[in-house]
């Protein structure tokens, strides 16, 4: 079946700019997350959404960053005013709740 | 709060040679353990899990066992190929479902 798919595979950006990243899940997940991979900072967890549940925002590093996820499929990360140290490969997993997770291919972000 | 300690890299062996990459965690409780790949040009893949104490997780020859007495879940192979040649990350999920990630190793094997 069809694995996690993320859009676009690359974004090259200018400072200050607003990014739209976005994920789609394996069909009938119901936990989806979104992970950042840095040279510096290695992986980092940003975000994770439950079902209908309020999502679990403790990893998102500043306000800049947000996330929805519509109709408990589609997710959409958005970075506003981006800044040169977002640039990194943003990941999205999905999982059946308390399952292992499966990851896309990743977005390569770039901040010009 | 939990963590993932894993050998830094890169490792570097030969074809045929014995592998072990050490990863050590931290957590309250007995978390599920995972161990994660990388290979170049391509996204993360799960390679085996083990979710509690003395379970042995097990892929494509690579073994981990959870140890609960040493904290730790290290990854070993037999004999490697030039084909196992990634990043290999531990990780260790959290009680809210978020995976811990060690900082990744970088094997590297020679022909």
């Amino acid at each position: 079946g069809a694995g996690v798919s993320q859009s676009p595979s690359n974004k090259v950006t200018e400072k200050g700019k607003d990014v739209e990243l976005r994920c789609d899940p394996i069909s009938g997940h119901t936990a989806l997350y979104w992970y950042r991979q840095s040279l510096g900072q290695g992986l980092e967890f940003l975000i994770y959404f439950q079902g209908n549940s309020a999502p679990d925002k403790s990893g998102l590093p500043s306000d800049r960053f947000s996330a929805e996820r519509t109709g408990g499929s589609v997710s959409t990360l958005t970075i506003q005013r981006t800044q040169q140290e977002d640039s990194a490969v943003y990941l999205c997993a999905s999982s059946f709740i308390d399952r292992e997770q499966f990851f896309g291919p990743g977005t390569r972000l770039t901040v010009l | 709060g939990d963590s993932v300690t894993q050998m830094e890299g890169p490792v570097t062996l030969s074809e045929e040679a014995f592998l072990t990459i050490n990863c050590t965690y931290t957590a309250t409780g007995y978390p599920s353990l995972f161990w994660y790949v990388q290979y170049p040009g391509e996204g993360l893949q799960l390679l085996l899990k083990a979710t509690k104490a003395d379970d042995k997780g097990s892929n494509k020859g690579f073994e981990a066992t959870y140890r609960k007495e040493t904290t730790s879940f290290h990854l070993e192979k037999g004999s490697v190929q030039v084909s196992d040649s990634a990043v290999y990350f531990c990780a260790l999920r959290s009680s809210n479902y978020q995976l811990i990630w060690g900082a990744g190793t970088k094997l590297i094997i020679k022909p």
